[in-house]
């Protein structure tokens, strides 16, 4: 369900390192899995995909992985840069033709 | 290309007065549309979402009402604001088949 009550974690991340940000799922009638990013005072923008019957998805400088397994969806950043500094958030699609939304991580990168 | 924009972009307002914030969409015909919620560093709240004019689902019971006058108009209301209305108020739309949600730039309501 939705963590719309919970403060957001929050990963800090040096300038230059990767960053891996982590969503898990419980409901597995999914057929995309979506990450967003959100800067300060902005709407949520889209980053990334990934469908359900695949397990990895490479844009720029972002990798998606999708374990159906363990119900586990995450988002590499290579090369952490300060622009990324946002909150960052998983979704999924359900059976009811919504969109699901995790509670939110928080990256800062350090410079 | 399809756009979303909604206003006022920032909204300082007293206790019990009323709220307007309106969103349209351009470039799209029959969007899903929908307001969402976002308490100072927290996660997304669905307040409402609409199929079609007229057709309105509530996802929280709230002090706050939505309406769909036209295809690409989606409001958001109140008559008697309060405190616990203040937060960051996003629209955003999606194809009738949802993949992804657009976001618009979102509105910052203060209630004081």
């Amino acid at each position: 369900g939705e963590s719309v009550g919970l403060h957001l974690p929050t990963l800090s991340v040096q300038e230059g390192d990767n960053s891996i940000i982590n969503c898990a799922y419980s409901n597995s009638a999914s057929d995309y899995f979506i990450w967003y990013k959100q800067e300060s005072g902005k709407g949520p923008q889209f980053i990334i995909d990934i469908r359900s019957n695949m397990d990895k998805r490479q844009g720029q400088r972002v990798t998606v992985l999708l374990n159906k397994t363990v119900k586990h969806l995450s988002l590499q950043i290579a090369a952490t840069q300060p622009g990324d500094s946002a909150v960052y958030f998983c979704a999924k699609n359900n059976a009811g033709n919504m969109l699901t939304f995790g509670g939110g991580t928080r990256l800062m990168v350090k410079p | 290309s399809q756009t979303i924009h909604q206003w006022p972009a920032t909204l300082v307002q007293p206790v019990g007065s009323p709220l307007s914030l309106e969103c349209t969409v351009e470039g799209t015909s029959n969007p899903n549309l929908y307001w969402y919620r976002q308490a100072a560093g927290r996660g997304l709240q669905l307040l409402f979402y609409s199929v079609g004019i007229g057709q309105i689902s509530s996802e929280v019971p709230q002090n706050l009402s939505a309406s769909r006058p036209q295809d690409r108009q989606f409001i958001l209301s109140s008559k008697k604001l309060l405190l616990s209305d203040s937060g960051f108020y996003l629209c955003a739309w999606s194809p009738l088949i949802i993949r992804e949600l657009f976001f618009g730039e979102g509105s910052r309501l203060t209630v004081l």
